[in-house]
């Protein structure tokens, strides 16, 4: 069965470098999505990219933050200069695009923590 | 600003017996309703959805029902069985902000099932 599969699993920095978080979307799938969840808190919304642009953002998607589809599968989420307060899981979701078709895949997430 | 509220943080059942798992919502632009399950360390699984031109849907195990006028609807899990032990997330999406679909979530529900 296709899943969503997210990379690294881990990643640990230090406050002010540059992460990159990376996700290969189901093959057919047109809607590509970040979430995050701060421990103990809720899944948020992030970001929604489709047909190569960002169709839409939360008010937690700052200029810090940047998504990108370089290729044909990998779907990536950059944050330039990480804050502590960044230390999430961040999941990212597919979804096949159909009209009314609402269900989103969601990857195992990438746990990021920020020194 | 808690558009889609789970009250109970946890609940313990028996195994055999119902679970039902309650999701309350603010937002009247909501049209689609979806149920995630989170085991430690793993990604949302998704696992059953509902539209608001339905007050019921069944698949197996897991019924979902909606009561569009109290804004509230509910997981049923019928027998309940150990492996169901996880986090039960209710999710919200609406047409309102065009195709995107984004999911708003709640808190989740740890359900324990016990042998």
């Amino acid at each position: 069965e296709p899943e969503v599969t997210q990379t690294p699993s881990h990643q640990v920095t230090q406050m002010g470098q540059e992460v990159i978080l990376r996700c290969v979307p189901i093959s057919n799938h047109l809607y590509f999505y970040w979430y995050r969840q701060i421990l103990g808190q809720k899944v948020e919304f992030l970001v929604s990219f489709y047909n190569n642009e960002i169709s839409e953002k939360s008010e937690i998607f700052d200029d810090q933050f940047s998504v990108e589809r370089p290729d044909g599968s990998n779907f990536t989420l950059k944050i330039r200069s990480t804050k502590l307060e960044d230390s999430a899981m961040y999941f990212c979701a597919s979804r096949m695009g159909l009209a009314g078709v609402h269900e989103q895949f969601f990857g195992p997430g990438t746990r990021l923590t920020v020194l | 600003d808690q558009q889609v509220k789970q009250n109970s943080p946890s609940l313990s059942v028996q195994e055999g017996r119902i679970s039902i798992l309650n999701c309350d919502y603010t937002n009247s632009m909501f049209d689609y309703f979806l149920w995630y399950k989170k085991y430690p360390a793993e990604g949302p699984t998704f696992l059953i959805s509902i539209s608001s031109i339905k007050d019921k849907n069944e698949d197996g195990r897991f019924t979902v029902f909606l009561n569009k006028s109290a804004k509230h609807l509910s997981l049923h899990i019928v027998p309940s069985q150990p492996g169901d032990s996880a986090v039960y997330f209710c999710a919200a999406s609406g047409q309102s902000g065009g195709s995107n679909y984004k999911l708003t979530f709640g808190k989740g529900t740890l359900l324990t099932v016990n042998p």
